[in-house]
């Protein structure tokens, strides 16, 4: 059985400041992982997503997320906030155990302060 | 169309009564997904199709709710006797088969007075 497992359900940062949200992952095939996030009143869009290629993935607006197999963890990260990125960020698993579902973990708050 | 669609964008309907939500999903997508969001609240499964199948139906809170996926595209959430519980966020993703990213509809707003 999949599941996702977000450690932070809110994150602080100071605008400029570097942003990291902790992602760690349970699955018994190779998973592809997934973030979206969620503005305040707006739908869902994606960010990132792995799927057994490059275990460094670079997404839309500077984030970036990192798989790491040994550690089973997909932390995504960006160098500098900015006040835009005010928003919840979830993480999500699917692998061919669960016929493609998609899990998402509980969410993460991410505020932004100037 | 371009997107996911889903309809009716708000519903505000009396305990008690029946709704259906749509969803019309990418065109050519085999998978969709029903996800329920509550205020403040993370996104809790509902229900899974690939093609007009649905392998996990797991998430379906109670037997007052049910979903039904005809042709591989158009998808219709209904909740019999509507609870106020029942009030938040329903939606719809769908994705070209599974293991792949999700595309999102807006939702629908589904309040119960």
């Amino acid at each position: 059985a999949q599941s996702v497992t977000q450690l932070d359900s809110h994150v602080s940062v100071s605008e400029g400041t570097p942003v990291l949200l902790r992602c760690n992952y349970s699955s018994s095939y190779s998973p592809s992982l997934f973030w979206y996030v969620q503005h305040p009143n707006k739908g869902l869009q994606l960010l990132l997503k792995y799927t057994s290629a490059a275990t460094l993935v670079k997404g839309i607006n500077g984030f970036e997320a990192e798989f790491k197999k040994s550690e089973t963890s997909f932390h995504l990260t960006k160098p500098s906030a900015h006040m835009s990125d005010a928003a919840e960020y979830f993480c999500v698993v699917s692998d061919k155990g669960s016929w493609g579902k998609l899990q998402f973990g509980a969410g993460t708050q991410v505020v932004v302060t100037p | 169309g371009a997107g996911v669609s889903q309809s009716p964008s708000n519903k505000v309907t009396e305990k008690g009564k029946d709704v259906e939500l749509r969803c019309d999903p990418i065109s050519g997508h085999t998978a969709l997904y029903w996800y329920r969001q509550s205020l403040g609240q993370g996104l809790e499964f509902l229900i899974y199709f690939q093609g007009n199948s649905a392998p996990d139906k797991s998430g379906l809170p109670s037997d007052r709710f049910s979903a039904e996926r005809t042709g591989g595209s158009v998808s219709t959430l209904t909740i019999q006797r509507t609870q106020q519980e029942d009030s938040a966020v329903y939606l719809c993703a769908s994705s070209s088969m599974g293991y792949t990213e999700a595309f999102f509809g807006q939702g629908t707003r589904l309040t119960v007075v």
